[in-house]
């Protein structure tokens, strides 16, 4: 069972546009809302991160908007450019269950010049 | 402050084989997760070690283990080794009050 759903699978944008990536997720213990990047052949890297107290984090041209009672969360990715051309994950964590994080399916990003 | 580091970066194995994979923990990082990355997949929780002592399990057979020593590092070890086991393995670390988790560079491993 996927406790993080991810839409879409893949997304191609205009350079200088903006991208956006959904995640659902059903269980209310998650508290912890990170997204990573990850370019082929390496790790994934901490982009930006959110709690379910604010509706909103913005960090760069990164934005993370954070819907509790829809139980949803997005990544938009302002200004858009080559470089940014990559896999995108979600996670979600449950203090209850230490620091293990449920991850999307994953989102390729390929922004076009 | 040095990063999350992994050894080896590639490995081949052959089925029913042995591999140990190693990590080395963020500094000041005491906790280590490990996850396996199918190929175009999100990562999947193995397991988390905190003070050397297992944390938290995904769901993985037994045949997954692994161990923590007293300088935080890791080693991830897969017995028996099968197709399906050909991924990416990831490590992260964390300090365990903080949700942040900083990830390795992996280890793919191929398993013929």
């Amino acid at each position: 069972q996927q406790q993080v759903k991810q839409s879409p699978q893949s997304l191609i944008v205009q350079k200088g546009g903006i991208s956006i990536i959904n995640c659902a997720y059903e269980n209310t213990a998650f508290d912890y809302f990170p997204w990573y990047q990850q370019f082929p052949g390496k790790g994934p890297a901490l982009l930006i991160a959110i709690r379910p107290d604010v509706s909103e984090k913005k960090e760069g041209r990164f934005t993370i908007s954070f819907n509790k009672s829809a139980k949803q969360f997005s990544l938009h990715i302002m200004d858009s450019q080559p470089g940014d051309s990559a896999t995108y994950f979600c996670a979600a964590s449950n203090p209850n269950t230490g620091n293990q994080f449920y991850f999307g399916t994953g989102t390729s990003l390929t922004v076009i010049p | 402050e040095t990063g999350v580091t992994q050894s080896p970066t590639h490995l081949i194995k052959t089925r029913g084989q042995q591999v140990t994979l190693r990590c080395s923990s963020q500094s000041g990082h005491n906790t280590v997760s490990w996850y396996q990355q199918a190929l175009g997949q999100g990562p999947q929780f193995i397991f988390q070690y905190y003070r050397e002592e297992e944390n938290g399990r995904g769901n993985f057979p037994p045949r997954f283990s692994g161990l923590q020593f007293p300088n935080y590092s890791s080693e991830l070890n897969v017995n028996a080794l099968e197709l399906d086991d050909s991924a990416l393995y990831l490590c992260a670390s964390s300090l365990v009050w903080e949700e942040t988790q900083y990830f390795g560079p992996g280890t793919r491993l191929l398993v013929l």
